[in-house]
């Protein structure tokens, strides 16, 4: 598997539920952030998780982070149809990612049924 | 406050032909980087780049594919003799640059530029 690889590929759940993505990497890791892409749009950053950090909450996002484990989730509470889209974790360093620049693993894409 | 903007949105281009895709990165940001998607994957790292310099182009096909960030003017990555297999979404990302001479880690993303080559 690759870094930042995302589970489920995809999750089906009705408005008002709340939604949970897994993400696995393999190499050591700075950071790890969260990001959303609405079909054929650019990507927008939802959160960052520092590797020394457990928990992390942005208005309905919850992210965690296991380094032990090299696994993070990201739960959205409460989902709305205006969160259809695709997440995507992204962890500096790793293979693939350069010095500097990103690995993104496949995304797990969320539909939001009114 | 613009964003990062991308030009074009989309481009079409034959076999053959070159594809010049334009990144401006968000005001005060120094540091770009470049991805590309293919479609229903991941984005996959490119090349970063600083004013004038290449950093790490690491994930850049050592053949037909170029960037460069000017002193002025916007990054421009450059794809020469397109085949098919380069069609694909072309994402800009940029961050600033913080006291000490590290980049953020936060990086912002464009619109992306999508490539059909035909």
């Amino acid at each position: 598997s690759q870094q930042g690889e995302e589970d489920p590929q995809a999750l089906s759940i009705q408005e008002g539920e709340n939604a949970t993505m897994n993400c696995s990497y393999k190499t050591s890791i700075n950071n790890l952030q969260w990001y959303r892409q609405n079909s054929g749009r650019g990507l927008v950053h939802l959160i960052l998780i520092r590797s020394n950090e457990r928990e992390k909450h942005s208005g309905r996002l919850r992210v965690t982070l296991d380094t032990s484990k090299k696994s993070s989730s990201l739960l959205i509470t409460a989902s709305r149809a205006a969160d259809t889209a695709s997440y995507f974790c992204a962890t500096d360093g790793g293979s693939g990612g350069g010095a500097d620049g990103l690995t993104f693993g496949k995304g797990t894409h969320l539909i939001i049924q009114p | 406050n613009a964003g990062v903007m991308q030009n074009p949105r989309h481009l079409v281009r034959r076999r053959g032909q070159e594809a010049r895709l334009r990144c401006s990165p968000m005001k005060g940001h120094s540091h770009v980087y470049w991805y590309r998607q293919l479609p229903e994957e991941g984005l996959k790292f490119m090349v970063y780049l600083q004013k004038e310099n290449i950093i790490d182009e690491s994930g850049m096909p050592k053949e037909r594919f170029s960037a460069e960030f000017p002193k002025e003017g916007p990054s421009i990555l450059r794809i020469q003799q397109v085949v098919r297999g380069d069609s694909a979404a072309y994402f800009c990302a940029s961050s600033p640059r913080l006291a000490g001479g590290t980049n953020q880690e936060t990086q912002y993303f464009g619109p992306g530029t999508r490539l059909l080559v035909l």
